[in-house]
């Protein structure tokens, strides 16, 4: 199975700052590698695929990098509603597909 | 529109079963590949099962000889079989869809997801 470890577990962050979460996985997973965005009380929103593709309708401050073990998500200008709960997910090795455990971003 | 609702969910003793299930509205459903996501309260997500086009199926360890996943390409609905409910099976359950594309399970549908509580 593929572990997928997030950090930090939590980001506190001021409006219009940038962040960086990272994800690492135990093993290679290409460039497999999606990130999702869950506020409280909604249901997951798939951000990111194939480790740098932006998913329809998600706004450019929202950008992917990497391959192999090491991604980050990076959100630039933090606006008001990018305070959420962001998610890693590999699909290269599978079955399992595999989650990470989750980075809060917070505002400061 | 992809729209996914689910629906089943509910309060059970444990050791009692639930069967979840997940209408898909959208124009075609029977050459997508779907799983079931679950998120324990205040907890990450999981993947649960897996099912394709053509039947191929995987559980979580978690899971597995407890419940089944299935299809009805005709009803264009997503099943799962829940038996033998422990109290770490309490979760929202999330029926999740691919896209067209064929290009990895990354999941960019989802349904509302449906409570399941397993209590005595």
């Amino acid at each position: 199975e593929t572990v997928m470890t997030q950090s930090p577990a939590t980001l506190s962050v001021s409006p219009g700052e940038s962040a960086t979460l990272s994800c690492r996985a135990s093993q290679s997973v290409g460039t497999s590698l999606a990130w999702y965005q869950q506020k409280p009380g909604q249901t997951p929103r798939l951000l990111i695929y194939h480790a740098s593709t932006r998913a329809t309708g998600i706004p450019v401050r929202f950008s992917g990098r990497g391959s192999g073990t090491e991604f980050t998500l990076t959100i630039t200008s933090l606006q008001s509603e990018d305070f959420a709960v962001y998610y890693c997910q590999q699909y290269l090795n599978w079955p399992p597909w595999t989650f990470g455990q989750g980075t809060k971003v917070e505002i400061k | 529109q992809v729209q996914l609702v689910e629906s089943g969910g509910g309060l059970v003793r444990p050791g009692e079963s639930l069967r979840l299930s997940c209408a898909d509205s959208g124009f075609t459903f029977s050459g997508f590949y779907m799983s079931w996501i679950r998120q324990a309260p205040g907890k990450g997500l999981e993947w649960v099962s897996y099912i394709n086009s053509d039947g191929l199926i995987f559980y979580a360890d978690s899971v597995k000889g407890r419940f089944t996943i299935s299809r009805d390409n005709v009803k264009k609905s997503l099943f799962l079989q829940m038996n033998s409910l422990r109290a770490e099976d309490t979760a929202v359950y999330y029926c999740a869809r691919e896209d067209n594309t064929r290009s990895g399970h990354y999941l960019p549908y989802w349904g509302q997801g449906t409570l399941v509580t397993v209590s005595s």
